[in-house]
This record gives C-alpha cells, sequence and structure tokens, in this order.
C-alpha cells in the first residue's frame, strides 16, 4: 500500500470557521492530489501540486486554498467554512505526472460543517 | 470540460454471475483506469490502460480500453461476495488531470 496519511479522519465544524487537512506521504512521489467525493458527484479535483510550492486549480477549486512546503505534506484549507463544503476528501499522489501517472489514495476524512 | 459517463449507476447481482460495466467520454482519452472502493476506505487501483484495444486482465477482472478511445469497459466473471463495493472509471487526454465517473455500485446477493 502507498504510504499516504490524512489527518485529520473525522472533524466537526461550524459554518465560518476555518479548517486545514492534512495529507502526509512516505513516497517521495512528486505530485499530490486533493479530491472531495459527493453522492452523485463521483471524485472532484480540488487542487494539485506537482512539486515544492508549486500548486495548481482543479474543477472546484473555490473555497479552498492548498499549501506543499515539503515534499512530503500537502495542507488543503477551508478558511470559512461553509455546509457546502461538508463532504469526504481524499488525498492522492503520483510518481510519474499527469500524463502518465496512475494515482494512490488515501483513506479519506470526513468533513461536517454544521 | 471533459466529462465521463459511467453505467449502470448500481446493480444488484447474484453470486456466481458475470459483471459488466461501462464509461464513456466526450474527448478521446489516452489513459483509462478502474478503480475500487469500499466502505470508509479510499479508491483503490485495479487495472491501467494506456492503448486503444488494450485489454487486460487481473485475476477475474477485465478491462478493455476502447478502440474509438472514447470508451472502456470492466469486466468481473463469477462474482463473490467480497466484490460489493463502487468501481470508478477515470481517463485522461494529453497531460490534464484524471477525470472520474460517478461510479457503479455494485452489490451482491449471496
Amino acid at each position: 500500500d502507498a504510504g499516504i496519511t490524512q489527518s485529520p479522519r473525522h472533524k466537526v465544524t461550524e459554518t465560518g470557521t476555518p479548517v486545514t487537512l492534512r495529507c502526509h506521504q512516505t513516497e517521495n512521489h512528486r505530485y499530490m492530489y486533493w479530491y472531495r467525493q459527493d453522492p452523485g458527484h463521483g471524485l472532484r479535483l480540488i487542487h494539485y501540486s506537482y512539486g515544492v510550492k508549486d500548486t495548481d486549480k482543479g474543477e472546484v477549486s473555490d473555497g479552498y486554498s492548498v499549501s506543499r512546503s515539503k515534499t512530503e505534506d500537502f495542507l488543503l484549507t477551508l478558511e470559512s467554512a461553509t455546509s457546502s463544503q461538508t463532504s469526504v476528501y481524499f488525498c492522492a499522489i503520483s510518481d510519474r505526472g499527469q500524463g502518465t501517472g496512475e494515482l494512490f489514495f488515501g483513506e479519506g476524512s470526513r468533513l461536517t460543517v454544521l | 470540460g471533459q466529462q465521463l459517463n459511467q453505467s449502470p449507476q448500481s446493480m444488484f447481482i447474484q453470486e456466481g454471475e458475470d459483471v459488466s460495466m461501462n464509461c464513456t467520454s466526450s474527448s478521446i482519452f489516452n489513459t483509462w483506469l478502474w478503480y475500487k472502493q469500499e466502505p470508509g476506505e479510499g479508491p483503490v487501483l485495479l487495472i491501467a490502460l494506456y492503448k486503444a484495444g488494450e485489454l487486460t486482465s487481473n485475476g477475474r477482472l477485465t478491462a478493455q480500453f476502447g478502440i474509438t478511445r472514447k470508451d472502456s469497459f470492466l469486466n468481473i466473471s463469477a462474482s463473490i461476495p467480497s466484490d460489493v463495493g463502487i468501481y470508478f472509471c477515470a481517463g485522461r487526454s494529453g497531460n490534464t488531470p484524471l477525470v472520474f465517473g460517478k461510479g457503479t455500485r455494485l452489490s451482491v446477493i449471496a
């Protein structure tokens, strides 16, 4: 199994509060991704990173920011959480880039915004 | 943006039956991937396809990269209870990020 750890695994918070989810990998892979999974929508890409300090937006990036200061850590921040951001968030990693890379997923972080 | 249509949305089958599901794309893809997700876990890669017409097996699972490069199929033979889960197709064209289908939820009745 790919060495990917997400934290926290479960979080309940209130609307308007900031939330940070952490993804930590031990594989030294260059590419890291954050997805959200919602019923009826499958997996949708929020942001991704192709190296330290190099990030780009995905399909549903509004309301989210990311940071990658070290190869092993990719942080997803909700500056002011809203109920529409209640979801299960998955981190994924890849070692071979956008064109050929197969993604390996973490176990997910379930976020509930009340 | 790119869209994937995955069907069926859900399936209820008897143990021992074969299963077929497919994905179609609005654009040409150069990569097709199939994942399985079990409750409370992240998706796990089952099969990766990189050439049009490619047919690849992983145990009782067989996937094909369609000749038109706009579709892919996953077959499961002789289903067993542990096949239960959600199966996702994913694809990409060029260097764009992976696009995922909405999943096929498989239930196996013993």
